[in-house]
């Protein structure tokens, strides 16, 4: 069983609709990072929080807007998407955001489809 | 430019046999980490192997092991005895430094991947 945990594993959402995915994780990991990926392609990576700070943003539309209330969850807000937006977002977590411990942890993901 | 290169979109093998998926990285850190990752067709994300830059040793992990050849910048992953459950998309990944955040943040940038199947 994944120790990263998302929620929920399947949405479908308009595009006006606002919409939140969830990761929760209890490894006591202090980086965690959203990726998104296509169908077909490797994950792309969108943010990174460190230590609850949001220390990457691979300048991502503001459609998207993360959020990490403690050190444990970690929210991807969506507003206003697009049909183009569909795709597999994962979630995942390491000890910290440095070179030999960005081993990651991923989720099982949540399949958004923009409708 | 292309940091991380997977040559092989597909890969058969027969079960019980080895084989190995191709990985070569581009970079001038002397500091950086390889991965490699399974994706079955679930969608997880699963950790399979590590190696540092600066490990002498080949990472090894049961069934898996990866065969860092530095100076030719590749890290190729070998499955020994292949099973029917080692059919997914193997994706090779780079931790590099991410912009000019002077060293202190890192990032993951994964491969193409390639789409093993085991035959039985």
């Amino acid at each position: 069983d994944t120790e990263v945990t998302q929620t929920p594993k399947h949405l479908v959402m308009g595009m006006t609709n606002k919409k939140s995915l969830k990761c929760e994780q209890h490894m006591g990991h202090r980086a965690m990072y959203w990726y998104k990926q296509k169908a077909k392609k490797p994950p792309e990576l969108m943010f990174v929080y460190s230590y609850e700070k949001l220390s990457i943003n691979e300048s991502v539309p503001s459609r998207f807007s993360p959020e990490c209330p403690n050190s444990s969850l970690l929210n991807l807000h969506l507003h206003a998407l697009q049909p183009e937006d569909s795709a597999l977002y994962l979630c995942a977590s390491s000890q910290d955001g440095g070179p030999r411990n960005t081993e990651a942890f991923f989720g099982q993901g949540t399949r958004l489809t923009v409708v | 430019a292309q940091k991380i290169t997977q040559t092989q979109p597909g890969m058969f093998v027969q079960e019980k046999e080895a084989v190995t998926l191709d990985c070569t990285y581009d970079t001038s850190d002397q500091s950086y980490g390889l991965f490699w990752y399974k994706q079955p067709s679930s969608g997880e994300m699963i950790f399979l192997i590590y190696q540092g830059s600066y490990d002498e040793q080949n990472a090894t992990e049961g069934r898996y092991s990866l065969n860092f050849q530095k100076a030719r910048k590749s890290a190729n992953l070998v499955i020994s005895a292949s099973q029917l459950g080692d059919s997914a998309m193997y994706f090779c990944a780079i931790c590099l430094p991410w912009g000019n955040s002077g060293g202190s943040n890192y990032k993951l940038t994964f491969g193409k991947g390639t789409l093993l199947t085991v035959n039985p």
